[in-house]
């Protein structure tokens, strides 16, 4: 079946410094999704990519969609303790107008 | 708050019983998903509407799980003859789809089912 896999699983960082997690599908995504979780929460949309290659920024996160869309990677410049959370990325496959699929997570813990 | 709502935020039930969930969306979103999540585990889609209409079910774990959004507000998720392996969260997202929208989903606090 379709899946979306995600690594690394688990990044303990120093606060400063930068964090990636990357997420990869086994099939062609019309569109994917990050969300971020913190403990105790439930997930919160952070940004959608849609185009091929399409690169967009909030602040010190940058988010990227592979040109062949079935990949992306969410990059934090300079951590903060709180960008401590785990961080998902949800693939909505190619032709579905329905559900996402969604990563096991990358949890971040950041020391200060 | 107009955000997402969940109820019962947790609930111990035994085994074998039936239990049911409600979801309240935000009041002008047409779709509504429920997932489920284990620990360590993204969430996993189970089933969602637009509107009333029940789109998609095939991922519903099985028989016993039945979702209904009778008029396409508040949705109901049951489970029928709970089993161990049901404890987890429940996940209700509710989101605009339209045309030229993102399909942004806004998930509620979810429900924590344990079963003993």
């Amino acid at each position: 079946g379709q899946q979306v896999m995600q690594i690394p699983q688990y990044q303990h960082v120093q606060e400063g410094e930068d964090f990636t997690t990357y997420c990869n599908s086994s099939t062609t995504l019309s569109n994917i999704q990050w969300y971020k979780q913190r403990p105790g929460g439930h997930p919160v949309f952070l940004i959608q990519l849609v185009k091929s290659g399409e690169v967009k920024k909030q602040k010190r996160l940058t988010f990227q969609f592979g040109e062949a869309k079935k990949n992306s990677s969410l990059h934090i410049t300079a951590t903060q303790t709180t960008d401590v959370g785990t961080y998902f990325c949800a693939g909505r496959p190619g032709g579905s107008q329905g559900n996402l699929i969604f990563g096991k997570g990358t949890k971040l813990s950041v020391k200060p | 708050d107009t955000g997402v709502s969940q109820d019962p935020r947790h609930k111990i039930t035994k085994r074998g019983q039936n239990v049911t969930f409600r979801c309240d969306p935000i009041s002008e979103h047409n779709r509504l998903y429920w997932y489920r999540q284990t620990l360590g585990q993204g969430p996993e889609f189970l089933t969602y509407f637009q509107n009333e209409a029940q789109l998609e079910k095939s991922r519903l774990l099985s028989d016993r799980f039945s979702a209904e959004r009778p008029k396409g507000s508040f949705s109901t998720l049951e489970i029928q003859r709970t089993e161990q392996g049901d404890s987890a969260m429940y996940l209700c997202a509710s989101s605009f789809y339209g045309q030229f929208s993102t399909d942004t989903q806004y998930f509620g606090p979810g429900t924590r089912l344990t079963v003993l």
